[in-house]
This record gives structure tokens, sequence and C-alpha cells, in this order.
């Protein structure tokens, strides 16, 4: 059974840095990329970007680039999403999800979210 | 990355069919990807429901009824996610997605489906 599990809950100040995870097992962790999927209070899915854990290769969404990374370490099965310095706008809940990639991609097993709350 | 226009509402009775849309901007040829479903019920993650590129071209997630079924109307340059036979279950937000680059998919914004 392909599964994704992912950090829990996390609460934060403005300015700390933050790395949630995403354990992916039930199938081969290196094959598929794993993406990140933001979802703000009440609104909707916004793609962050995908990672393939099998060599590392990483693209953003040119909404993220620059605010977050992702990475993966293939040895324990895990992707991770981290900030340098979170905002309050960064309060959301975060996804990873498997992403089956051939001519294009998309998810097909979802993790069960982060909640990430950025406030002073 | 272009935007997705789905409408915020829908609602139907159940047993009845509903039909909800995803309207690609003019410059993006709906023709020419792959549309893809997700249901998201409050305090769940999404759920992949099945992809659409033509009659020939579909697939369905796994579990998903037949009664979801996809579709395009190219004069609208829209995709179209039919839901049949309305269960109360089927009561949840909807999106499309699709991949326009290799970097990132897009989201539509999302229908809230009542079911009545």
């Amino acid at each position: 059974e392909v599964q994704l599990v992912q950090s829990g809950a996390e609460v934060k100040k403005p300015g700390e840095s933050l790395k949630i995870s995403c354990k992916g097992s039930g199938y081969s962790f290196t094959s598929y990329w794993i993406g990140w999927v933001r979802q703000m209070p009440g609104k909707g899915l916004e793609w962050m970007g995908i990672i393939y854990p099998g060599d590392s290769d990483t693209r953003y969404s040119p909404s993220f680039q620059g605010q977050v990374t992702i990475s993966a370490d293939k040895s324990i099965s895990t992707a991770y999403l981290q900030w340098s310095s979170l905002k309050a706008s960064d309060t959301a809940m975060y996804y990873c999800a498997r992403a089956p990639c051939g001519g294009d991609c998309y998810s097909d097993y979802w993790g069960q979210g982060t909640l990430v709350t950025v406030s002073s | 990355q272009p935007v997705l226009t789905q409408p915020p509402s829908s609602s139907a009775s159940p047993g009845e069919s509903a039909r909800l849309t995803c309207t690609l901007p003019s410059d993006i040829n709906v023709g020419s990807y792959n549309i893809y479903w997700y249901q998201q019920k409050p305090g769940s993650p999404p759920r992949y429901l099945l992809y659409y590129y033509s009659d020939s071209d579909k697939g369905q997630g796994s579990g998903v009824p037949s009664r979801f079924s996809g579709s395009k109307d190219a004069s609208a340059n829209t995709g179209i996610l039919l839901i049949s036979g309305l269960q109360s279950e089927d009561e949840a937000d909807y999106y499309c997605m699709i991949w326009p680059s290799n970097a990132s998919g897009v989201f539509g914004g999302g229908t809230k489906l009542t079911v009545l």
C-alpha cells in the first residue's frame, strides 16, 4: 500500500526556520517524483515544486522559487520542504504527493498534510 | 503560469448529474493537455479522481467509481467533470489541474459542490 506520512503540525514565529518531512512507503521511492502543494486557509491548491529522489533533480513553481527549498534523502525515503525565514503569510497546510511523470505529471497519492502556523 | 477558471460553486440534487467546468485561458488549447480532477472534502487531503485527454486516452483513479467521468468542450476551451447519480458523499470541493511546464502544475480555483 502506497503511503506518504508527513511530520506533525508546527507553530513558529516570523523569522524562524523550519523543515517538514514526508516519508514514502509501499513503492519504489526513487522511481517517482514527489511534489509539494500549499493550501492557505480557506483557499485552493498551489503546486510549489517537485523533486526526483533518484537523482535529486528539483524544479520549482515560479511563485515559490527562492522562497523554499525542496530536498530528499533517498536512504530513508523522505522528502523535505524547508524555509530559512518564515513569514506570517507562510501559514498554510502543506501536502506532499507522489507525482508520476510521463509527458506531464500529476499526483496520485497524497500525504495527510502538515499545518504550519506562523505567528508572533 | 496560466489561470484555470472554475465556477466557485455548483449544486444539484441526489440522483441528478453535476457538470463541473474548468476553462483554460485562450492562449492554451485544451486539446493539448491532460485535464486532471481532484476531490477534497473538509479536513482531508485531495483525492485523485481521473484524467481526461481524449475518449481513447483517459484514466480513472484507484477505487474511483465510474459515475465520475471526464470530457472536453473544445469550442469553449474547457475541461469537464461529470458526476452522475449524485450522492450526498459527493459533496466536496473539486479542483482541475494541468501541467503546462516541466516545473509545475497549475490548479484551478476549485468548485464547491453542494448536494441539495
